[in-house]
């Protein structure tokens, strides 16, 4: 995962917004991913936007890339307490995905 | 409709032993992929079976194998294991052409 990084940590208050950033190296990805990851379970796949997109918007979840500085981010609306967990950028490469080391996303109440 | 199921959930193993990893894709999917996840760190890719045969290979010993089944389940076969061994796997599925890959919930190998 070292061509994809993200910070280590992320702490915010119930009912805040939450912005997950990612930077990534290799830009031939045509799409990028959000995976969550709850303690002791897999992934989850949370979204995904194609390479060729600049922004796209499911429910809660805001993505926004920019091609130009590589850079990716996960914005979460009003977030909650389910919300704690682990969020892993990822991009995605010929039949593999390659992942960052994650961020940890703490809601505090 | 089932996600992609793991067995078993956990495992302990001693150096030098030898483990089967289990895997049944989603309803549908096709194509089978092994990532190991490090503690505290972003899961890494071992390998990825299509049709029965490997696809793709990531950065991991030859100790690492794996076998499609024509029902596209999958195993995840590690010999001579190493403590350095200990990790989350995962078993990823997806469907030929499709970008959105699922996860299974993993099997927690420990080697001591």
């Amino acid at each position: 995962g070292e061509d994809v990084e993200q910070s280590l940590f992320l702490s915010v208050r119930e009912g805040d917004s939450s912005v997950i950033n990612c930077t990534y190296t290799d830009s031939s990805s045509t799409y990028l991913y959000w995976y969550k990851q709850e303690p002791g379970a897999g992934l989850q796949l949370l979204t995904y936007i194609f390479s060729n997109m600049d922004m796209k918007q499911d429910q809660r979840l805001t993505v926004l890339l920019n091609k130009k500085d590589k850079h990716l981010s996960l914005r979460i609306a009003d977030t909650q307490t389910g919300d704690s967990a682990i969020y892993f950028c990822a991009r995605g490469a010929t039949n593999k995905l390659i992942f960052g080391t994650g961020t940890l996303l703490a809601v505090q109440p | 409709d089932a996600g992609v199921t793991q067995s078993p959930t956990h495992l302990i193993k001693t150096r030098g032993q030898q483990v089967t990893l289990r895997c049944s894709p989603k309803s549908g999917h096709d194509t089978v992929s092994w990532y190991q996840q490090a503690l505290g760190q972003g899961p890494q890719f071992i390998f990825q079976y299509y049709e029965e045969e490997e696809r793709q290979r990531g950065n991991f010993p030859d100790r690492f194998s794996g076998h499609q089944f024509p029902n596209y389940s999958s195993e995840l076969n590690v010999n001579a294991l190493l403590l350095g061994d200990s990790a989350l796997y995962l078993c990823a599925s997806t469907e030929t052409g499709n970008y959105g890959y699922t996860f299974g919930s993993g099997t927690r190998l420990t080697v001591v």
